[in-house]
């Protein structure tokens, strides 16, 4: 079984200060690591994958398979970052996505 | 069209009655799913289609809950006998064939309220 968990409901951060969201997973085979996002009034999209090793909007994540985990950082955060986050999971070659259950970002200015 | 496309974008319905929720997917995707977005509980995955074929079920909460994918395109999930619990913003997705590269592609969902 594949499970993705986000200790944090809700994340408050001033403008400027660093942001890390937590992610941290369950799954006994290699998995791919995901980061979705949801601004207000739109639509879910993908934000980055660990398999990129990409930078998006300032946000990396790197995955920690000792650790299990998979945490969302951005050195200094922005109001319009504020916006719901999900980390997901599939095995590789999986058709199947698994959410975790989101973090609500909120950067005060 | 420019995207995954979902109807109705709202729908209150009395406990009992039977509501059709639809998906048009980006053309050319293969790959469509449905998900259940409940507040507090995250995304649920409901099922999956590879072409009109859905290989994994497992994630439709009861027998109440159908899908179906025709033509390669459109599909529509069903719920009979409507419960208060099935209130959720119900997500579809499309993704591209090919190698799985977690890129699903969501629509603006259908906001479900059962009184």
């Amino acid at each position: 079984a594949q499970r993705v968990t986000q200790p944090e409901k809700l994340l408050s951060v001033f403008k400027g200060a660093p942001v890390e969201l937590k992610c941290n997973y369950s799954y006994s085979g290699s998995p791919e690591l995901f980061w979705y996002v949801q601004y207000s009034r739109q639509r879910l999209q993908l934000l980055l994958r660990h398999i990129s090793r990409e930078s998006i909007k300032g946000f990396t994540a790197d995955l920690n398979k000792g650790e299990t985990s998979f945490h969302l950082k951005k050195p200094f955060a922005q109001e319009e970052d504020s916006a719901m986050y999900y980390c997901a999971l599939s095995g590789a070659g999986s058709y199947q996505l698994t959410f975790g259950k989101g973090t609500k970002l909120s950067v005060i200015p | 069209g420019a995207g995954v496309s979902q109807s109705p974008s709202n729908k209150v319905t009395e406990k009992g009655k039977d509501v059709e929720l639809r998906c048009d997917p980006i053309s050319g995707h293969t790959a469509l799913y449905w998900y259940r977005q409940s507040l507090g509980q995250g995304l649920e995955f409901l099922i999956y289609f590879q072409g009109n074929s859905a290989p994994d079920k497992s994630g439709l909460p009861s027998d109440r809950f159908s899908a179906e994918r025709t033509g390669g395109s459109v599909s529509t999930l069903t719920i009979q006998r409507t419960q208060q619990e099935d209130s959720a913003v119900y997500l579809c997705a499309s993704a591209k064939p090919g190698i799985n590269t977690g890129e699903l592609f969501f629509g603006e969902g259908s906001r479900l309220t059962v009184l």
